[in-house]
């Protein structure tokens, strides 16, 4: 079975420009999950998404944005981008809503310039 | 929110030695994970163990759920289990919070 895939694999941006990263979660799962990874740091939670509603936020500016579609894919937009915004962008896929197993993409690799 | 704390931050072995990496979590979790990150960054999970204990192949995990903590031990090291071990803990929500990770460095 497929794993969750994400794309584009690598980003370069300017700042001020806006990015849109894709998730595809692994079949069957309906929850999607985004986290930010800074170097040297653990993961940190930005959204949650459960049949295509926001089910929980993390402590992340408006700038963040997210939605589900009804196949179950995620994206995560980012506005306005600021130096700070680089880093890896995970997107975790899981049965459903609330503290079950999470599975792991690979990742997107955001580089603001 | 959980607070996740690993030790130790960073460990050096020999190639066949063991290890024990703890990871001590602030409140009560529903779900606790630990993960082997790779070079490229993807997040491998090792084990889903909110309590109790489990092995697989070298590696074991045991989750005390009352006493908020989890081990992870790695027998007969291979230099292919270098990286950043993390742990995640989950509570009644919708996110895992992570703690910094354990650099595991194996040396041939």
């Amino acid at each position: 079975d497929a794993g969750v895939t994400q794309s584009p694999t690598h980003l370069i941006k300017t700042r001020g420009q806006h990015v849109t990263l894709r998730c595809s979660p692994i079949s069957g799962h309906k929850s999607v999950s985004w986290y930010q990874q800074v170097l040297g740091q653990g993961p940190q939670f930005i959204f949650q998404y459960y049949e295509k509603e926001e089910r929980g936020r993390g402590n992340f500016p408006d700038r963040f944005s997210a939605r589900q579609f009804p196949n179950y894919s995620s994206e995560l937009n980012v506005n306005a981008l600021l130096l700070g915004d680089s880093a890896l962008y995970l997107c975790a896929s899981s049965v459903r809503q609330g503290p079950y197993e999470q599975y792991f993409g690979p990742g997107t690799r955001l580089t603001v310039t | 929110g959980i607070q996740v704390e690993q030790s130790p931050p960073d460990l050096i072995l020999q190639e066949g030695a063991n290890s024990t990496l703890r990871c001590n979590f602030s409140d009560s979790v529903n779900n606790l994970q630990w993960f082997h990150q790779n070079p490229w960054g993807q997040l491998i999970n090792l084990f889903y163990i909110p309590s109790g204990t489990k092995q697989n192949g070298r590696l074991s995990a045991t989750t005390v759920a009352t006493e908020r903590y989890s081990l992870l031990y790695i027998s007969s090291s291979q230099t292919t289990d270098s990286g950043v071990y993390f742990c995640a803990g989950g509570g009644s929500n919708y996110k895992l919070t992570f703690g910094k990770g354990t650099l595991l460095t194996v040396n041939p």
